[in-house]
């Protein structure tokens, strides 16, 4: 089975500080894609970055980067230079192969206080 | 930009009703996807469709079922209402690429309670 694992539900940081949320994932399959969805109050779910399995290269998205270590199956968000506006739940997933299904966590709650 | 639109933010219906969640996308995507989303669990799949008419079932199928007659649109039915159905029901469409890392756009949500 497919699992996410995001151990932290809550977090919080402070205006202009860097944040790093925690995912970790268990898949058999070699060829995947990864993503990080924000969710914010307004509820709308958006994309706020991707990565693909058989890149090294981290990607990065402004201030969004990721830390991706394959081997252990880790994807990591980090957010610098935090901002009010990045308080949203934010969601890890990812999906295999040719398959579009996603398999998501359960979600970290971010609060970012002045 | 694309847009997924749901036809109701917030829904109270009865226990043992039919009820009918639409969505609407407007960017001619293959994929759609119904999930239901609660606190703690995170978002679990209960439907998705890759071209009209077709479905597969997602991780929670049992009590819902799903329709798509047109590209555009993707119809969750909950057959016979419960209590247990009460949640934040999220859809959300993508394009295919032949790979799956095109990303899915959302929309806003219909937050449905079963009385």
């Amino acid at each position: 089975a497919q699992t996410v694992t995001q151990s932290q539900p809550e977090m919080s940081v402070q205006e202009a500080e860097t944040v790093t949320l925690s995912c970790t994932y268990d898949t058999s399959e070699n060829n995947y894609y990864l993503f990080w969805y924000k969710q914010p109050p307004s509820r709308q779910m958006i994309l706020v970055i991707r990565q693909e399995a058989y890149k090294q290269q981290n990607a990065t998205e402004n201030r969004f980067s990721v830390n991706f270590q394959k081997a252990a199956k880790s994807f990591s968000l980090k957010i610098s230079d935090s901002q009010l506006g990045d308080t949203a739940m934010y969601f890890c997933a990812f999906t295999t192969g040719t398959a579009s299904k996603l398999t998501f966590g359960t979600g970290t709650r971010l609060q970012v206080t002045l | 930009d694309v847009k997924v639109t749901q036809s109701s933010r917030y829904l109270v219906k009865r226990t043992g009703e039919k009820v009918f969640l639409e969505c609407v996308q407007d960017m001619d995507h293959e994929n759609m996807f119904w999930y239901r989303q609660d606190p703690g669990l995170g978002l679990r799949l209960i439907y998705f469709s890759y071209d009209v008419k077709m479905k597969e079932k997602g991780d929670i199928p049992e009590g819902y079922s799903v329709s798509r007659e047109k590209k555009e649109r993707f119809s969750l039915i909950l057959e016979s209402a419960s209590t247990n159905q009460t949640s934040m029901y999220l859809c959300a469409s993508s394009l295919w690429s032949g790979y799956s890392n095109q990303p899915q756009h959302f929309g806003d949500g219909t937050r449905l309670s079963i009385l």
